[in-house]
């Protein structure tokens, strides 16, 4: 069974640059999930997704951070304009459905440097 | 901050000890992973414990789960040095949807 998959594995940009991480979940895993992991923290969420349906975006910067899950397969997490504190992995995670015990399927992640 | 704590923050050990790692959280919880990231496999699910279990293995982990003080800890047997990697503790909670929130994490290294 393939995993979960993303990319650029990696990005380098200027700050106030726009940039955008693509993810392609477990065939038939409706959640989706993309977090931040700043170096030496724990995953972040920033936005999970029901199939195409937004579920929690409350912790999504929404000023300069948007995502979108078209057809409720592939996902994209964009930044515009980026800033210095945005560097980070970005993960993207999904799950068979919505539930209370299930495991999340992790990707490698972007890594991401502002400069 | 809804994050929690792990103890210890770093922790390094002679392969074949044992190897435990503490994790604190602040709300109610249904569920509590448990998480293994390292450069090779990227983050991987290790093991679930639900809210009205106290204690469950896997192989060479195990893993308790003290719902009255908020408490969990991993226990790994017989460290190996592929098991260097740094773990992490999730705690999943209802607000609205199924969350899941990820603690600091403790950097394991096993030396040989």
């Amino acid at each position: 069974e393939a995993g979960v998959a993303q990319s650029p594995r990696y990005k380098i940009i200027e700050k106030r640059q726009s940039v955008a991480f693509w993810c392609n979940p477990i065939s038939g895993h409706a959640t989706l999930y993309w977090y931040q992991q700043i170096l030496g923290q724990g995953p972040k969420l920033l936005i999970q997704f029901q199939n195409n349906g937004v579920v929690d975006d409350s912790q999504l910067p929404k000023d300069r951070f948007s995502a979108e899950r078209l057809k409720g397969v592939d996902s994209t997490l964009k930044i515009q304009p980026a800033k210095l504190e945005d560097s980070a992995v970005y993960l993207c995670a999904s799950t068979q459905r919505a539930g209370t015990y299930n495991e999340q399927f992790f990707g490698p992640g972007t890594r991401l440097t502002v400069l | 901050s809804q994050q929690g704590e792990e103890d210890p923050q770093a922790l390094s050990i002679q392969e074949g000890e044992n190897a435990t790692m503490n994790c604190s959280y602040k709300t109610s919880i249904n569920n509590l992973q448990w998480y293994r990231q390292n450069s090779g496999r990227g983050l991987v699910h290790l093991i679930l414990i639900r809210s009205n279990e106290r204690e469950k293995h896997s192989g060479r982990l195990r893993v308790t789960l003290d719902t009255s003080k908020k408490s969990s800890s991993l226990l790994i047997t017989a460290s190996r040095a592929a098991d260097t990697a740094s773990y992490f503790c999730a705690w999943g909670y209802i607000q609205g949807a199924q969350k899941l929130v990820f603690g600091q994490g403790t950097r394991l290294t096993i030396n040989p």
